[in-house]
């Protein structure tokens, strides 16, 4: 398909434990998005990266999260040691840019649940 | 800081007209759009205001008045399938041009009843 794709769509783990979810962007999207939702709340933004330029981490929560972007295509979402307050389902996003600036439509892939026990 | 408020939840009936409200308080920002969610789905696009006044696409509508710090969407004709959650959220300003970043509102609820 040609939409935003992300991987695991659920997952368990156990407190204390390190996780990684995936975002595949659509294909030729510059901007890429994380965002966190917990069950009836908004979008928490996490961490934006726009082409080459460096990722604005200003969303992240704590040193327990990281994220990279391989190639201006492909991000990974790392969250260490994870807590039971990091249960929520996280939400990547891509967006064109014309000139560097952004469009203002973000396409949002179907999220990665995660439980943490 | 930036803030943006919108009302929990609103309630209206099928074929009336509702609108949402979005109040914001930003250092400054680039552009207002609109999203809709379902239970259990992804946020969809519905509109973007770059410039202040009215947007129409179809049912939906969206304004935007930057000296008021306030924006919304209006939906017309409602239809039960717009039972959703809805955010506004604002692309921040960073000095000539954007910094790409949104900030999403907490959400407003729509239930349309028959």
């Amino acid at each position: 398909g040609a939409g935003v794709s992300q991987s695991p769509s659920n997952k368990v783990t156990e407190k204390g434990k390190d996780v990684e979810l995936r975002c595949d962007p659509i294909s030729g999207h510059t901007a890429l998005y994380w965002y966190r939702q917990s069950l009836g709340q908004g979008l928490e933004f996490l961490i934006y990266f726009q082409g080459n330029s460096a990722p604005d981490k200003s969303g992240l929560p704590s040193d327990r999260f990281s994220a990279e972007r391989t190639g201006g295509s492909v991000s990974t979402l790392t969250i260490q040691r994870t807590q039971q307050e990091d249960s929520a389902v996280y939400l990547c996003a891509s967006s064109l840019t014309s000139g560097g600036m952004n469009t203002g439509e973000l396409f949002f892939g179907e999220g990665s649940r995660l439980t943490v026990l | 800081g930036q803030s943006l408020e919108q009302p929990s939840e609103v309630t209206a009936v099928e074929g009336a007209i509702v609108q949402i409200n979005c109040t914001y308080q930003t250092s400054g920002f680039y552009g207002l759009s609109w999203y809709q969610q379902h239970d259990g789905g992804a946020p969809t696009f519905l509109s973007y205001n770059a410039l202040d006044g009215l947007e129409e696409t179809g049912r939906f509508s969206s304004f935007l008045s930057r000296s008021d710090s306030y924006g919304y969407l209006l939906l017309q004709e409602l239809q039960m399938k717009d039972s959703a959650s809805y955010f506004c959220a604002v692309i921040l300003l960073r000095g000539s041009g954007n910094t790409g970043k949104l900030i999403f509102g907490q959400g407003t609820t729509l239930q349309v009843k028959p």
